[in-house]
């Protein structure tokens, strides 16, 4: 099956620096890439949909301005998670989708971000 | 929109034990639907999936779904659990316009020795 990487797994950094979190499509070319936050214990929580080349689409209450999220390849997603705060400390997810192969999308293993 | 929900938040079963964990939809029309596995600290791993045709799919790790259309539902089972499936378990709809999944709150699967 498709294999989707996402590194760091887990990233601790200071209040009020940023952080990226790379999200790879490894075998298949990744039209369109999702961004999800997990809290503890809940489900997962849409942030972003971008598609390669263009300017992601954010849920309705995520800042994009907080969460800065670039698509430059068919294989590469972002997220940089900026001038972070302890209140941005989560489970942080993406999923990749190649339209050509049908609906089904492919998950990262994950990042956890702890911010002190 | 379409909507999920998990009515179980938490199952505790023994192992060897059979397992039936709940997912019901909203949707108008018939849903692409997803059962994934999270284990602590982990992404998802997809254990089956439905499109089309015969209604009851078979996945990994000895799971299965039936798919009801009369009450929206698209339940998962499996015969005889094992204590590795301990973990929390997610049902997923995607329009079929394929736009976003949306994901139910997860049920948390415990196995007793």
């Amino acid at each position: 099956g498709a294999v989707v990487s996402q590194h760091p797994s887990r990233v601790i950094c200071k209040s009020g620096t940023s952080v990226k979190i790379e999200c790879r499509s490894l075998d298949f070319q990744a039209t369109t890439m999702f961004w999800y936050r997990q809290f503890p214990k809940k489900s997962l929580m849409l942030m972003a949909t971008s598609n390669e080349g263009s300017k992601a689409t954010y849920e309705q209450g995520v800042e994009k301005d907080k969460f800065l999220i670039n698509h430059a390849s068919l294989t590469l997603s972002t997220l940089t998670v900026t001038s972070a705060h302890p209140e941005d400390s989560s489970f942080y997810i993406c999923s990749a989708r190649d339209w050509g192969q049908g609906v089904e999308a492919f998950f990262g293993q994950g990042t956890r971000l702890t911010v002190v | 929109a379409q909507s999920v929900t998990q009515p179980d938040i938490h199952i505790t079963v023994s192992e060897g034990a059979s397992l039936e964990l709940r997912c019901n939809y909203s949707y108008g029309a018939t849903p692409y639907l997803f059962w994934y596995v999270q284990s602590p600290g982990q992404g998802l791993q997809l254990l089956l999936k439905y499109f089309s045709g015969d209604t009851l799919v078979q996945g990994i790790k000895g799971f299965e779904a039936e798919f009801k259309r009369s009450q929206s539902s698209f339940n998962l089972r499996k015969p005889s659990v094992h204590w590795s499936d301990a973990a929390e378990y997610f049902c997923a709809v995607v329009d079929n316009y394929g736009q976003n999944f949306v994901f139910g709150p997860g049920t948390r699967l415990s196995v007793l020795p």
